[in-house]
C-alpha cells in the first residue's frame, strides 16, 4: 500500500498566525481528503481534494497529484484550530481505502 | 440520519470476552467501512462493504474479527476472545459511493479490554 508522510509532526502558534500543512504520498493518488480530529475524537471533514485547489473560509487546500503532494493553508488561526490534522490517501483501484498520516498536532495559543 | 452513528461511545470489557460494536450510517450512503485508531496515530483501514457485502477485509488483523452489514445499512463488528492489545477507537465511516468517494466517519467506539 501507499505511505504517507505528514509534516510538521507538531506546530505551535500563536492566534492569527498563518501555517502550511503538508502531506507527502509514496505513489500517485486518486482519492485524497483532509480532516480535523477534534478533542472528542471526532474527525470532522475538511476537504475532498484528489487535485487541484479549494477554499472554505480561512481554510484551503491544493493538491497536486503529478507530484504527490497536499497542502493544508491554515490563515489567520484561532484557538479553536486547535487539535490534529489528518490527510489520507487512496490509490488505483483500491481508493475507497484509505491511509492515513500520523497527523499534524497543531496548538493554537491565545 | 444526519450523520454516521456508532454506539457505543465506550465499551470496557474483560479480557477474553466478546464484543459487538455497531454502526449506522448515512441514510443512502452504499459504502460502509471499518477503522482503528491507536493511540497517537492515523486511523487503519479494517474492512469495506459495498452494499451489503465485505467487498474488501484485508484490513482485518486475524480471524478474532468479523463484520456483517445484513441488510446493507447498519454494520456490526464483532471481536471474539478480546485481547489487551485490541483496545483502541474503532471508527466507521460511510460514502454515497465505493470508488473513492468522500467519506463521512462516526465519533467512534473506544473499547478498552482489561
Amino acid at each position: 500500500g501507499i505511505q504517507v508522510e505528514q509534516s510538521p509532526p507538531d506546530l505551535i502558534l500563536q492566534e492569527g498566525a498563518n501555517s502550511t500543512l503538508r502531506c507527502n504520498f509514496s505513489d500517485s493518488v486518486n482519492n485524497l481528503q483532509w480532516f480535523h480530529q477534534n478533542p472528542w475524537g471526532q474527525l470532522i471533514n475538511l476537504f475532498y481534494i484528489p487535485s487541484g485547489t479549494k477554499q472554505n473560509g480561512r481554510l484551503s487546500a491544493t493538491t497536486v497529484a503529478t507530484e504527490r503532494y497536499s497542502l493544508l493553508y491554515i490563515s489567520s488561526s484561532q484557538t479553536t484550530d486547535s487539535g490534529v490534522y489528518f490527510c489520507a490517501g487512496g490509490s488505483g483501484g483500491s481508493n475507497y481505502k484509505l491511509t492515513f498520516g500520523k497527523g499534524t498536532l497543531l496548538t493554537v495559543n491565545p | 440520519g444526519a450523520g454516521v452513528s456508532q454506539t457505543p461511545s465506550n465499551k470496557v470489557t474483560e479480557k477474553g470476552k466478546y464484543v459487538e460494536l455497531r454502526c449506522d450510517p448515512i441514510s443512502g450512503h452504499t459504502a460502509l467501512y471499518w477503522y482503528r485508531q491507536s493511540l497517537g496515530q492515523g486511523p487503519e483501514f479494517l474492512i469495506y462493504f459495498q452494499g451489503t457485502g465485505a467487498a474488501d477485509d484485508s484490513g482485518l488483523p486475524n480471524d478474532r474479527f468479523f463484520a456483517v452489514r445484513p441488510e446493507g445499512s447498519v454494520s456490526t463488528l464483532k471481536i471474539q476472545r478480546t485481547e489487551r492489545g485490541d483496545s483502541a477507537v474503532y471508527l466507521c465511516a460511510s460514502s454515497l459511493g465505493g470508488g473513492g468517494t468522500e467519506a463521512f466517519f462516526g465519533q467512534g467506539t473506544r473499547l478498552t479490554v482489561v
